[in-house]
């Protein structure tokens, strides 16, 4: 069974712009979460989606934003893009709400 | 107090040692339990994952959990230096979130 993906792998930009990132989980896996990954702040829930509804949400701003699709599919959005959000993004899937979650690779996000 | 707290490391320990992991939670509620492995660079691989009190083994793997001390830790024996690497706790709390601890690094020694 393929793993989790998620794209793109890394990106580039600039503070201010706004950037949208997709992951598609394991087949059959109908949850999805998000998590951002920073040196200093470790692993840190954003949110969880499950049957095309937000189940859950960490504590970060409105500027970060996600949606799933009738196929699982999810992507999480950032508008106004600040140096501080240079992070790594990883999603996470699992067959079922609250589930064991299997993580994708990842996206590398550099805001310059 | 952070929900899940683990020592930093770095944990150095010679080859064929047995590493162990800690992991403390404030959630009283919380039901399961998580390991990952997380190489450089890398997405967290899950390691182990544990919802009853006691030990769960998996290979070179045992889980122990205590939940009257809001407990968990990871044994790893006969330490190989492929299992250098961050080890990070995961909890899901009351509400249903996945919160993650700071992460051990484990350094394995030839």
């Amino acid at each position: 069974k393929a793993g989790v993906t998620q794209t793109p792998r890394y990106l580039i930009k600039t503070r201010g712009q706004q950037v949208t990132l997709s992951c598609s989980p394991i087949s059959g896996h109908r949850s999805v979460s998000w998590y951002q990954q920073t040196p200093g702040q470790g692993l840190q829930f954003l949110f969880e989606y499950f049957s095309e509804t937000q189940r859950n949400k960490g504590n970060f701003p409105g500027r970060f934003s996600g949606r799933q699709f009738s196929n699982s599919r999810s992507e999480m959005n950032v508008s106004t893009l600040e140096l501080g959000d240079s992070a790594l993004y990883l999603c996470a899937s699992s067959p079922e709400y609250q589930e064991t979650q299997y993580f994708g690779p990842g996206t590398r996000l550099l805001v310059l | 107090q952070k929900e899940v707290e683990q020592n930093s490391g770095p944990l150095s320990v010679p080859e064929g040692a047995i590493a162990s992991l800690n992991c403390t939670y404030s959630d009283r509620g919380s039901q399961s339990f998580f390991w990952y492995r997380q190489y450089s660079g890398k997405s967290p691989e899950l390691i182990m994952s544990i919802y009853s009190n006691g030990d769960k083994e998996d290979g070179r793997f045992t889980a122990q959990l205590n939940k009257a001390s809001q407990y968990v830790s990871l044994l790893i024996r006969d330490s190989q230096p492929s299992d250098s690497a961050t080890y990070l706790c995961a909890v899901n709390n009351q509400g249903g979130k996945l919160i993650f601890g700071q992460g051990t690094e484990l350094s394995v020694k030839p």
